[in-house]
């Protein structure tokens, strides 16, 4: 139990485009969703906290405008990278937790690895 | 300001023995601390769960130590193999705050 979907696993897309990666939960209901990145041998680092229903909670030094999160049903969450800049290349991952508490266990999608040209 | 540090260079050891991992953290008082592992290109995979009133917690050959006052958790593996070669990540939180991970120790067992 407790699957988290991510979608793709990886897109490859040129400078100025933006690209869509969708997070979902498959057997559990998520209000909460978390965005990370990862850059090649190194910690995750939390972007932002989708809630549903509402706005996403974005960590310092991230551009909520560049990295748009929506989390419009209890099982998706979805984030786009808009105009995208070879920078931005990394591996994205989202995870959620059942049980919903921010200590709880967190079930993590395969992550999306995103390359701009 | 707050720190959670793991021995960035690879863990090599053979086959059978014990690995030992650690995670030493500053400025944070956690609640909880978590170990996840995470294969290369894939999403970390949660292992266990230690709370701050307990010193030890085990699951199958996995061991997980939680000192509070040394402000670290070690992470033992029992009878190695191959297939536990992974990055193995330490995370906490205090409370109502995100978990936030450390860098990741990679393990190498060798057969």
């Amino acid at each position: 139990g407790a699957v988290v979907s991510q979608h793709p696993s990886r897109v490859i897309c040129k400078s100025g485009t933006s690209v869509k990666i969708e997070c979902r939960s498959l057997d559990f209901q998520a209000t909460t969703m978390f965005w990370y990145r990862q850059f090649p041998k190194q910690s995750l680092m939390l972007m932002a906290t989708s809630n549903e229903g509402s706005k996403a909670t974005y960590e310092q030094g991230v551009e909520k405008d560049k990295f748009l999160i929506n989390h419009a049903s209890l099982t998706l969450s979805t984030l786009t990278v808009t105009s995208a800049h070879p920078e931005d290349s990394s591996f994205y991952i989202c995870s959620a937790s059942p049980a919903g508490h921010y200590n709880s266990p967190l079930h993590f999608g395969n992550g999306t690895r995103l390359t701009v040209t | 300001s707050q720190k959670i540090e793991q021995n960035s260079e690879a863990l090599n050891i053979q086959e059978g023995k014990t690995a030992t991992l650690t995670c030493n953290y500053t400025n944070y008082s956690p609640a909880y601390l978590q170990w996840y592992r995470q294969d290369p290109g894939r999403g970390p995979v949660f292992l266990l769960l230690i709370r701050e009133n307990e010193k030890e917690k085990r699951k199958e050959r996995l061991k997980v130590t939680f000192d509070t006052t040394l402000k670290q958790s070690l992470f033992h593996i029992t009878a190695s193999q191959p297939a536990d070669s992974a990055t193995y990540l330490c995370a906490l939180a205090n409370a109502g705050n995100m978990l936030t991970f450390g860098g990741g120790t990679r393990l190498m067992v060798k057969p």
